[in-house]
């Protein structure tokens, strides 16, 4: 069964860099599937941020592109996302997600709480 | 960048209702269509991939149907437990794009 667990910091200042990682278990990164992260501020909507394969190719969201960085380390089975230059509007529950086929979100982290505030 | 309009926003009904949630994109996306169930606190679950295919162990209930542009999510008879937000989501090379969400809630 795959689980997947995120972890980083709950607070970061403005214009620093969001730093988060996820574990994965139950499956070996290397042996396939799309890795992803997923965002959702208090009280809104679902955000796809971006999503990288085992191989190392990244795919990103055009309205993140410019600030958004994921890499997979398959020696730790994790991968990890960056998000530079954050404001208040990057407060959010942020998700990370595996998919098998490339089309559907099929497995989730319980997600985390990232504030920015100084 | 496909954009996906999704309607209503929140629901009311009562138990043993029939209820329907559309999903309209911008472009045609084929079959490319999900719906997820997200209840408070917790990640969101998928339900129906490829517009109409149910995920294994989701209760026969809930089903959907569309291609191209318009789709539709459909709970035959609501139940207590179905008390979520519900997305749609379209995949299109490689790039997501989520609806809105439709909260529903019990009348």
């Amino acid at each position: 069964q795959v689980q997947l667990q995120e972890s980083g910091p709950g607070l970061v200042k403005p214009s620093e860099t969001l730093s988060l990682t996820c574990a994965v278990s139950g499956y070996s990164i290397s042996s396939g599937y799309y890795w992803g992260w997923i965002r959702q501020p208090p009280g809104k909507g679902l955000e796809w941020i971006g999503s990288i394969y085992h191989s190392g190719s990244t795919y990103y969201n055009p309205s993140l592109k410019s600030r958004v960085t994921i890499s997979v380390d398959t020696s730790k089975n994790q991968f990890s996302l960056k998000l530079s230059s954050v404001t208040a509007a990057d407060t959010a529950v942020y998700y990370c997600a595996g998919l098998e086929g490339a089309t559907t979100f099929d497995y989730w982290g319980q997600g985390t709480l990232v504030t920015v505030s100084s | 960048d496909i954009q996906m309009t999704q309607s209503p926003s929140s629901l009311s009904a009562s138990v043993g209702d029939r209820v329907t949630i559309t999903c309209q994109a911008s472009q045609d996306i084929s079959n490319y269509l999900n719906w997820y169930q997200q209840k408070p606190g917790k990640a969101p679950k998928l339900l129906i991939y490829d517009a109409s295919n149910l995920e294994t162990g989701v209760p026969s209930r809930f089903s959907g149907s569309g291609s191209g542009t318009d789709f539709t999510f459909t709970i035959s008879s609501l139940q207590p437990e179905d008390i979520a937000t519900y997305y749609c989501q379209q995949y299109d090379n490689l790039h997501y794009t989520f609806g809105q969400g439709t909260k529903l809630e019990i009348k």
